[in-house]
């Protein structure tokens, strides 16, 4: 069954430093979405992506953080200068249609640790 | 906004125990309803999904059923396994998924 990728596992970086996640979504998918989950909380939207550019986004996607999906597979997000309230574990996910309609596939997350 | 409320965890259960997890959500429409699990160390996996009032997603012996006149979305199973302890999230759609925060299920033999 395909699956949504993500690498790294596990990022470790200094604040104030850039970062890149990256995941690879299922093929004939055409929506994406970030979500993060700081430890022990819940799973909180960033961003979705259809059409090569950003439909939704929440109030924790700031000017810090962009997405990007450079090569008509790879989705990446960036964040510039990482802040120690950065550190969660990073969720990639994509659709075939709408989350009403088709479900959402997760990447197995990638865990980013800000130092 | 939407939101999800999501009964407050951890939940421990002997193998073969009947199982309920709480969900109530609250929406403007009618979403679409979901359960996701979480096994440790992976990412999301949906368990189930409802698309509209009364209809009830079942997998892997897990059911729940989309009650619209309680705003509800309750997680059942009547047997479960070891292998069932997982984190469990209720969410609803809103073009993006909204979650709740997410039951811990620990099922000891």
């Amino acid at each position: 069954e395909p699956e949504v990728t993500q690498t790294p596992s596990h990022q470790v970086t200094q604040m104030g430093q850039e970062v890149i996640l990256r995941c690879v979504p299922i093929s004939n998918h055409l929506y994406f979405y970030w979500y993060r989950q700081i430890l022990g909380q819940k799973v909180e939207f960033l961003v979705s992506f259809y059409n090569n550019e950003i439909s939704e986004k929440s109030e924790i996607f700031d000017d810090q953080f962009s997405v990007e999906r450079p090569d008509g597979s790879n989705f990446t997000l960036k964040i510039r200068s990482t802040k120690l309230e950065d550190s969660a574990m990073y969720f990639c996910a994509s659709s075939s249609d709408t989350a009403g309609n088709q479900p959402q596939h997760f990447g197995d997350g990638t865990r980013l640790s800000i130092l | 906004g939407n939101s999800v409320t999501q009964m407050e965890g951890p939940v421990t259960l002997s193998e073969e125990a009947f199982l309920t997890i709480n969900c109530t959500y609250t929406a403007t429409g009618y979403p679409s309803l979901f359960w996701y699990v979480q096994y440790p160390g992976e990412g999301l996996q949906l368990l189930l999904k409802a698309t509209k009032a009364d209809d009830k997603g079942s997998n892997k012996g897990f059911e729940a059923t989309y009650r619209k006149e309680t705003t509800s979305f309750h997680l059942e199973k009547g047997s479960v396994q070891v292998s069932d302890s997982a984190v469990y999230f209720c969410a609803l759609s809103d073009l993006k998924l909204v979650f709740g925060k997410g039951t811990k299920l620990t099922v000891n033999p």
